[in-house]
């Protein structure tokens, strides 16, 4: 159901390095409006991590880090911890037709 | 600092309507910068963008294709707060129901706590 295709699953050791990819198309990631991403935690809300391709809200680590090309997008986090276990969700906007569109979510493991 | 507050029923019966109400504070739900939006949340569906409703000297409303006929948004200047109804719910509309706030960016950066709408008789 979910517009943009991400990984189920992505795990790492403490202290290494993840990325979680994010596909979409030319009427969303490909329109140019930017990628977002979001953090949730079991049972609370999506938290904002990085908005307009590679920004971080106020008080967001600076190892997370995302990129954004073509019709496809990134997020990396650097120095993985114990704390980042979490899904983490990609996000579009295309147009007024196809509007805001979500990534099917992925969950990473710390090991 | 904005904050988003849910209220609003968690079982609703099959072909009833579900309402829910998020309460704004730190912002209006006036102002003509963002839009104030409904997303809900299945292990079915994922994330699910339903619409949003927005002040830009007119009230405007823009809805997702797949609930077009049955949603209506409504704001409330004078309680600063939006209200979502869906009409002739199934079971298929059981989720977790959010409000949120979408800044310029398109991102949606306030969140509501969410509401777990279960669906049955």
């Amino acid at each position: 159901q979910s517009v943009l295709t991400q990984p189920p699953s992505v795990s790492g050791a403490p202290g290494q390095r993840v990325t979680i990819s994010c596909t979409g198309s030319s009427s969303d990631i490909g329109a140019g409006s930017g990628v977002h991403w979001y953090q949730q935690l079991p049972g609370t809300a999506p938290k904002l991590l990085i908005y307009t391709n590679n920004n971080r809200p106020s008080g967001v680590p600076d190892r997370f880090s995302a990129s954004t090309s073509g019709t496809s997008a990134s997020l990396t986090i650097s120095g993985l911890q114990a704390e980042d276990e979490a899904d983490y969700y990609c996000q579009s906007y295309g147009s007024s037709l196809t509007d805001y569109v979500f990534g099917s979510g992925t969950k990473v493991t710390v090991l | 600092q904005v904050q988003l507050q849910q209220s609003g029923p968690g079982l609703v019966k099959p072909s009833q309507t579900l309402s829910l109400t998020c309460a704004i504070s730190g912002d209006s739900v006036s102002n003509y910068s963002p839009t104030w939006n409904w997303i809900r949340q299945s292990p079915s569906r994922g994330l699910e963008w339903l619409g949003r409703t927005y002040y830009r000297s007119n009230w405007f409303n823009h809805y997702a294709v797949s609930v077009r006929s049955r949603i209506t948004i409504t704001p409330d200047s004078s309680k600063n707060q939006f209200t979502l109804q869906l009409k002739s719910v199934t079971p298929e509309d059981t989720a977790v129901y959010y409000c949120a706030r979408s800044s310029g960016n398109f991102d949606f950066d306030y969140w509501g706590q969410g509401t777990l709408v279960t669906v049955s008789s």
